[in-house]
Order: structure tokens, then C-alpha cells, then sequence
């Protein structure tokens, strides 16, 4: 069975500041990873996926994470935080069961951005 | 172009009522997925359609719960004798073909008195 933890519930940084948002995983085949955003009262948007290509993924938004196989992890970073991504944020696991993506979930962390 | 729709983006019923939730996917997308966000929770999986068949419903917690999809395109969530445990967002999603980006709309908001 597929699981992801993200370490922090809530993480709050300066305005400007790194970003950097824990994705820890584990899967019995070749993942799929990616990182969700969600605002208030919003729907799940994509920010950036790994699909077994480079293992350096950039997204929309200036956000890039790095998939690490030894450590099981797939980090979400930004070098600059912006006072515009104070949201939560979703890492999920995919494996191919039957034809079907579906999507395993962490929590999610909540980004405060502190002006 | 037009994204995933959901309606009603809010419902509130009392406890034991019938409701029917509706998704209207990306037009073309053939896998259609719904989810459901408890409170400070992540969404998890209830069930997966290819087309008009539902491929995977391991998701769905128990039998009050159904899911159809009749011409492959509109899917509807159908709960029966609500919960008050059931109160959630219900969040659709869809994919083109055996891609593997799902594309989410904006849920519904369930709330069982």
C-alpha cells in the first residue's frame, strides 16, 4: 500500500524567505509524485509532477522539487517566498493499479507567509 | 477551455436525507475519479471511472454510497441515508485517456445536520 507523510501541518516563513515543504513516501513500484495547491475555498491545482524523467522537476509559480529514491523523499522548494503562495500544499503518490492513477495524499501543510 | 464543474458548490441536508452530487469533467477526459476532504485531512480516493464503467470503487466506505456515469462524460455521487460523518468536500477529478495528471474542480461542499 501507497502512504505519504509531509512533516509540519503548518509552516510559516518570511516574506522572501526559502521554502521548503517535506514529502516523504512510500510505494511498492516506481511512483508517481506530485505536489497539489489548494486555496480557500478552491479546488486542487497542480504545481509540478515526477514521472520517472529528471529527477530535478520544475512547476508553475518558481516552485521545483527534487525526487531523492535512497531517501524516499520529494521536497517542495521555492527560493523566494511570496506573500501570493499562503495556501496549503498536497503531496500525493500515484502507482498504476488497473488502469487507474488514483491518488494517495499526505495531509498537506499549511504555508503562512509572513510579511 | 472550460475546467472540471461541480454542483452544487455547497449542500447542506439533514441527517438520513438522499443527495446527489454532480461532476461535469474537462470535455474529451475519459478517467473520471472522486474524492473526498474530511476536515484538516488530505483527500482519498472512493472510486475511478474509465468511460461509462466504474473501474475501481474500492474507495467507497460502505454501500450508502454509489456512483454512475451513464454516458461517460457527466458522473453523478449519489449518498444515501446521509451521515452526519459524511459532512466533507467531495472533489472530482478527470484525466485524458491513460494520462496520468488528474485535473480537479472546485468540490462540493457537504454539510449533514
Amino acid at each position: 500500500a501507497q502512504s505519504v507523510t509531509q512533516l509540519g501541518s503548518h509552516v510559516s516563513v518570511s516574506e522572501g524567505a526559502l521554502v521548503l515543504l517535506r514529502c516523504n513516501y512510500s510505494s511498492s513500484v516506481p511512483p508517481y509524485l506530485f505536489w497539489y495547491v489548494q486555496y480557500p475555498n478552491q479546488g486542487l491545482q497542480l504545481l509540478l509532477k515526477y514521472t520517472s524523467a529528471a529527477t530535478l522537476v520544475k512547476g508553475i509559480n518558481g516552485f521545483e522539487a527534487e525526487f531523492k529514491k535512497s531517501e524516499t523523499s520529494f521536497h517542495l522548494t521555492k527560493p523566494s517566498a511570496h506573500m501570493s503562495d499562503a495556501a496549503e500544499y498536497f503531496c500525493a503518490v500515484s502507482d498504476r493499479v488497473a488502469g487507474s492513477y488514483q491518488l494517495t495524499f499526505g495531509k498537506g501543510t499549511k504555508l503562512s507567509v509572513i510579511p | 477551455g472550460a475546467g472540471v464543474s461541480q454542483t452544487p458548490s455547497n449542500k447542506v441536508t439533514e441527517k438520513g436525507k438522499y443527495v446527489e452530487l454532480r461532476c461535469d469533467p474537462i470535455s474529451g477526459h475519459t478517467a473520471l475519479y472522486w474524492y473526498r476532504q474530511s476536515l484538516g485531512q488530505g483527500p482519498e480516493f472512493l472510486i475511478y471511472f474509465q468511460g461509462t464503467g466504474a473501474a475501481d470503487d474500492s474507495g467507497l466506505p460502505n454501500d450508502r454510497f454509489f456512483a454512475v456515469r451513464p454516458e461517460g462524460s457527466v458522473s453523478t455521487l449519489k449518498i444515501q441515508r446521509t451521515e452526519r460523518g459524511d459532512s466533507a468536500v467531495y472533489l472530482c477529478a478527470s484525466s485524458f485517456g491513460q494520462e496520468e495528471t488528474q485535473y480537479f474542480g472546485p468540490g462540493t461542499r457537504l454539510l449533514v445536520l
